[in-house]
């Protein structure tokens, strides 16, 4: 069964700092999901991937595959992006099955 | 394009109760899956529905209850409420199961229980 880490728990940054938000899970998998949470509740879906590296806007996420690793990177961060950024991989690896999450890592970008 | 629209979107019970939550995918969509959300746990998966058949269901106890109709929405049951299942009841739609589509989530259901 897999097992999900995310790092850091709570990261506080300066507006216009680079940002790097870790993942990493057991089991190896067929694609990784990055969500985005405001307060309030509603969840966003940011990027799903499976291999190699998605850019959307200032947004970045990378894979490792071998390392059972992926990050998201934030490229001059904005209070707008202060939210909890969650990852979430299938429970047993592969294309089946139920999703698991990471705890979640609450950032909060300072202007 | 619609987005996923889940009601009610704020309710409230008493222990013992049971509760009905709604969810419309967005259209086209095959998959509705179910999360719980609290401060505790935080997300956990509840349940993925694909076609009108339960593919894959989370550790929670058989008070938890869902069903998907032939128009892909869907709705899940909590009977005999617990103070414990004070939450955010989220539900996400899917071209693809959870493990390889692209999630579209609702804006959840709160649920409190007293």
């Amino acid at each position: 069964k897999n097992e999900v880490e995310q790092s850091p728990q709570n990261l506080t940054a300066q507006e216009g700092e680079f940002i790097t938000i870790n993942c990493s899970y057991s089991v190896g998998i067929s694609a990784l999901h990055w969500l985005q949470q405001h307060p309030g509740g509603g969840i966003v879906s940011l990027f799903m991937l499976s291999s190699g590296k998605k850019k959307h806007g200032r947004l970045i996420a990378t894979i490792n595959i071998q390392e059972k690793h992926s990050s998201l990177h934030i490229t001059a961060s904005h209070p707008r992006d202060s939210a909890v950024y969650i990852c979430a991989v299938p429970d047993y690896g592969g294309s089946q099955g139920n999703l698991i999450f990471g705890k979640g890592t609450k950032l909060s970008v300072k202007p | 394009k619609a987005g996923v629209t889940q009601t009610p979107r704020y309710l409230i019970k008493t222990r013992g109760q049971q509760v009905t939550l709604s969810c419309s995918p967005i259209s086209g969509h095959r998959s509705v899956s179910w999360y719980q959300q609290t401060p505790g746990q935080g997300l956990q998966f509840l349940f993925e529905y694909f076609s009108e058949t339960q593919r894959n269901k989370g550790n929670f106890p058989g008070r938890f209850s869902g069903r998907q109709f032939s128009n892909s929405r869907s709705e899940m049951n909590v009977s005999t409420l617990e103070l414990g299942d004070s939450a955010l009841y989220l539900c996400a739609s899917s071209l693809r199961q959870v493990a390889t589509g692209e999630l579209f989530f609702g804006e959840g259901s709160r649920l409190t229980v007293l």
